[in-house]
C-alpha cells in the first residue's frame, strides 16, 4: 500500500533559523508530491506541488521542495523562517485519485 | 481565488444520531473528496467521487457513510448513526481533474469540526 512517512513529528526553531523537513513515500509509479500546511484554526492550503520536470520546486511564502526519485524524498526547506510560518506541515503524494498524506510535522517557531 | 466552504464548522451530536455534512466545492471542479482527521492523527481519505458517484472508497467509509450531490453546487456527507469515534475534523476537497496531472490539485474547505458525545 501506499504510504507516506514524515520524519519529524514536532520541530522548535528560532526566528530566521533554517528548515529542513523530511517526506518519504513508498509508490515507485508515476505521482505527484505536494506540501500542504494548515495554520491553527484555518483550512489545508496547498504551499507546493511537483508534477514532473525540474525537481527543485519552489512554492508560496519562500519555501521549496526537491524530489529525489532515488531516494523517493520530497523534503521541505525554508531558508530562514519566521514566526508566521508557526503551523503544521503535511506532505502528500496523489498516485491515483486520492491523496495519501503523512502524519504531519508541527512546526513551532520562537520569536 | 475560489473556495471551497464547508458548512456547518462545529457540529455537535448525540451518540445514534444522523449528520450531514454540507460543502460547496469550486464551481468547475469535477472531482470531489471527503477526508478526516482524528485530534491528533493524520489526514485520511474516506472518499472520492466523480460523475455522479462514488469512484473510491477507503475501508473507513462503511455502510454507515454516505455521499450525494443533491443539486448542482453541494456535496454532502451522511454519518447515519454516529459513535464516539467519529468525532474528527471532516475536509471537504475537490479538484478540476481527477488522477495525475497540472490540474489535479486538491483544494480544501476549511473543515467541519464533528463532536460526538
Amino acid at each position: 500500500a501506499q504510504s507516506v512517512s514524515q520524519h519529524n513529528h514536532h520541530v522548535i526553531l528560532s526566528e530566521a533559523a533554517s528548515l529542513e523537513l523530511g517526506c518519504n513515500y513508498s509508490y515507485g509509479g508515476t505521482v505527484n508530491l505536494f506540501w500542504y500546511v494548515q495554520y491553527p484554526g484555518q483550512h489545508l492550503q496547498l504551499l507546493l506541488k511537483y508534477f514532473s520536470g525540474d525537481p527543485l520546486v519552489k512554492g508560496i511564502k519562500g519555501f521549496e521542495a526537491e524530489f529525489i526519485k532515488s531516494k523517493f524524498s520530497f523534503n521541505l526547506r525554508k531558508p530562514s523562517v519566521q514566526w508566521s510560518d508557526t503551523a503544521e506541515y503535511f506532505c502528500a503524494v496523489k498516485s491515483t485519485g486520492k491523496l495519501i498524506f503523512g502524519q504531519g510535522t508541527t512546526l513551532q517557531v520562537k520569536p | 481565488e475560489p473556495e471551497v466552504t464547508q458548512t456547518p464548522s462545529h457540529q455537535v451530536t448525540q451518540m445514534g444520531q444522523e449528520v450531514i455534512l454540507r460543502c460547496v466545492p469550486i464551481s468547475n471542479h469535477l472531482y470531489f473528496y471527503w477526508y478526516r482527521q482524528i485530534l491528533g492523527q493524520k489526514v485520511e481519505f474516506l472518499v472520492s467521487f466523480y460523475n455522479n458517484e462514488i469512484s473510491e472508497k477507503s475501508e473507513i467509509f462503511d455502510d454507515q457513510f454516505s455521499v450525494e450531490r443533491p443539486d448542482g453546487s453541494n456535496f454532502t456527507l451522511k454519518i447515519r448513526s454516529t459513535k464516539l469515534e467519529d468525532s474528527a475534523m471532516y475536509f471537504c476537497a475537490s479538484s478540476e481533474l481527477g488522477g495525475t496531472g497540472r490540474n489535479s490539485p486538491l483544494h480544501f474547505g476549511n473543515g467541519t469540526r464533528l463532536t460526538v458525545t
